[in-house]
């Protein structure tokens, strides 16, 4: 069975903290991908990242940062120097290739203060 | 240009009456998907569709019936409002089903208020 885990409901940290997002997930297939969605107060999900299971190389876009590990089947997600603007609810998701269904964690609220 | 859109934005019915949610995307998508966002904003998936073909259908109350007249567009009908039903209703779309790893995109969501 596959589960995306991410066990912080809420973070809150001050302007300029940085900041890191837990995501565990669960599969016994070998070819999977994850993702990270952003949605902020207005409702939206907006896509931030999408990694397969081949590619273990982190990624860096901006203050955001990717740090995929297979050995401990975390996908985690940091931002640097946090802003106002980050404040949001962030999925983690989780597809196994050839099932269909893209497997939501229960997302974490980021709460950034000024 | 919008992508992923949804109509209306917000509805707000009584119990007991029919309502409809119209999805439409604009990227060439094969597949399109709903998923209903409940009060704790857990994300579920309801259903499915590639090429007009039902491919995931997750155990939702048969008052629930998705349409697609084509492949961009996904209509969901709800029968019988209850007041469970109130949540926000997701549509998205992917290049195709999945199977490569394609990305979801969502629209902007349809807020509904059972009353």
């Amino acid at each position: 069975a596959q589960k995306v885990t991410q066990a912080q409901t809420e973070i809150s940290v001050v302007e300029k903290e940085d900041v890191t997002l837990d995501c565990v997930y669960e599969t016994r297939d070998t070819t999977y991908y994850l993702f990270w969605y952003k949605q902020p107060p207005s409702g939206e999900l907006v896509f931030l990242i999408r990694r397969n299971s081949f590619d273990e190389q982190n990624e860096i876009s901006g203050r955001y940062s990717w740090n995929f590990q297979k050995s401990t089947s975390s996908f985690n997600f940091t931002i640097t120097a946090s802003q106002v603007v980050d404040s949001a609810v962030y999925f983690c998701a989780l597809l196994v290739s050839g099932t269909y269904k893209y497997i939501f964690g229960t997302g974490t609220r980021l709460k950034v203060l000024a | 240009d919008t992508a992923v859109s949804q109509t209306p934005k917000y509805l707000v019915t009584q119990m007991g009456n029919d309502k409809s949610i119209k999805c439409e995307q604009n990227l060439g998508h094969d597949t399109m998907y709903w998923y209903k966002q409940d009060s704790k904003k857990f994300l579920k998936i309801m259903f499915s569709y590639n090429n007009k073909e039902l491919i995931i259908n997750e155990t939702v109350p048969n008052r629930f019936s998705p349409k697609s007249p084509d492949k961009a567009h996904l209509n969901l009908h709800i029968n019988s409002l209850e007041l469970g039903d109130s949540a926000v209703y997701f549509c998205a779309s992917s290049r195709n089903r999945g199977s490569q790893g394609e990305t979801q995109y969502f629209g902007p969501g349809t807020r509904l208020l059972v009353l």
